[in-house]
């Protein structure tokens, strides 16, 4: 099955800077690459995708990029503010392998990132 | 849309006692998941089911049953607690028959001792 490793499992920023989180997954029939973040006690909540037809993505602060040859994909977060604080989840999702379709994730072990005011 | 609810928010159970966690969802979704979150780990799957009568094991089924008699409900049922199984257990749905987003529930805590 999928194997998917989470770099670091800590990161602390300073407010404003940039902040990087990457991911490697196993499974090269992989094809789906979401990232959650989860506030401490809050449930995961999805900040941005990415289908490995693409190999960036963007929305405002945040991006994903995917290098398929190398099987990773990393999360960047630029001009860090305190909200971001949190713990982000990679994971990746093989093509289905039924007519009834299958989205299992498989997600990383986590990095909880603290934004220093 | 109150989204993906479930009940208990906390439970203590003894070794050995069973007990039945509850999940709904509101958005007509057919896909739903368990899964269990273990301190500084993450998320693993227990089961999911793709429509009602529809369930297949995950990851990590063991000491874990489940039904899906309706497309709004996803009952994880534990027959036997074990300290093992102490966790956050989160609930989830998705729509789309191709991944897509999934929305959790607020999940569970449960402690067994």
């Amino acid at each position: 099955g999928e194997n998917v490793e989470q770099h670091p499992s800590t990161l602390s920023v300073q407010e404003g800077d940039s902040a990087v989180i990457k991911c490697t997954y196993s499974d090269s029939a992989s094809n789906y690459f979401p990232w959650y973040k989860q506030e401490l006690g809050k449930r995961p909540q999805l900040i941005i995708d990415i289908r490995s037809n693409v190999g960036e993505k963007k929305d405002q602060r945040i991006a994903v990029t995917l290098n398929k040859t190398a099987k990773h994909f990393s999360l960047h977060i630029t001009e860090t503010q305190p909200e971001d604080s949190a713990v982000y989840f990679c994971a990746a999702s093989p093509p289905p392998i039924s007519n009834f379709g299958n989205e299992k994730l498989t997600f990383g072990t986590g990095t909880r990132l603290t934004i220093i005011p | 849309n109150a989204g993906v609810t479930q009940t208990p928010k906390f439970r203590i159970l003894k070794i050995g006692q069973s007990m039945t966690l509850q999940c709904t969802q509101d958005m007509n979704h057919n896909y739903m998941y368990w899964y269990r979150q273990d301190p500084g780990m993450g998320l693993k799957l227990i089961y999911y089911s793709v429509g009602a009568g529809i369930t297949d094991k995950g990851e990590v089924p063991n000491g874990y049953n489940v039904s899906r008699s309706t497309t709004e409900d996803f009952p994880l049922r534990l027959e036997l607690a074990a300290p093992s199984q102490t966790s956050v257990y989160f609930c989830a749905s998705s729509y789309l028959a191709g991944p897509g987003e999934q929305y959790f529930g607020p999940g569970t805590r449960l402690t067994v001792t």
